[in-house]
């Protein structure tokens, strides 16, 4: 596609409730990224996919939160039990290279925002 | 442990005046500084980034960066606001040999006044 995709756009979840989140990297793309941004915060980087490799979960805030990328392409972030701090706007990236620092960059999408009550 | 801080939460300026946004970051080598400007609502844009050579860097929109080494600084600027810049803006670093993962800072919104 011509940009990163997430799904949904808003997801509103009971506190105890698991919820799965969706992300269309741009077709292609090599790494892909996972942030949480807060309320006012900056985003936090909670994960990275190089291919279906993830070779880096340090930001994951707890056994709750998983991610997957099974085919190298589509990437699903999975809450379980949410809680209400879990509230946030969670935002994927993708990029061509491996690490994103190169030429290519990175290509953020719109985000989905979580709401628990 | 590394860390990005922008100073100022909230900037207003009236609308052809020029901005400065501010931007320090703590890590021992040179990392990788990015400068991302987010509408409600949206994703991350790439306003523009430094890695490596003239320490002055153009973006998109008239924006234009400078690193300071001396400083550990990479402040943004733009000579003439418009009122569509009304946004926030996220100052970034990611680390070399590492992953690419971007630590940002918490951002400042800006205002524009017409």
């Amino acid at each position: 596609g011509a940009g990163v995709s997430q799904s949904p756009r808003y997801k509103v979840a009971k506190r105890g409730q698991d919820v799965a989140l969706r992300c269309d990297p741009i077709s292609g793309h090599v790494s892909l990224f996972w942030y949480q941004q807060a309320l006012g915060q900056g985003p936090e980087f909670l994960t990275y996919f190089q291919n279906e490799a993830q070779l880096d979960k340090s930001g994951l805030p707890s056994d709750r939160f998983f991610a997957e990328r099974p085919e190298g392409s589509v990437s699903t972030l999975k809450i379980q039990r949410t809680q209400q701090e879990d509230s946030a706007v969670y935002l994927c990236a993708s990029s061509l290279s491996k690490t994103g620092t190169g030429d290519y960059g990175y290509t953020f999408g719109s985000g989905t925002r979580l709401t628990v009550v | 442990a590394q860390s990005v801080t922008q100073p100022d939460i909230h900037i207003t300026v009236s609308e052809g005046a020029s901005l400065e946004l501010r931007c320090n970051y703590s890590y021992g080598a040179t990392p990788y500084l990015f400068w991302y400007v987010q509408s409600p609502g949206q994703g991350l844009q790439l306003l523009l980034k430094y890695f490596s050579g003239d320490t002055l860097v153009q973006g998109i929109k008239g924006f234009e960066a400078e690193f300071k080494r001396s400083q550990s600084s990479f402040n943004l600027r733009k000579p003439s606001v418009h009122w569509s810049d009304a946004a926030e803006y996220f100052c970034a670093v990611a680390l070399s040999g590492n992953t690419g993962k971007l630590i940002f800072g918490q951002g400042t919104t800006l205002q524009v006044k017409p």
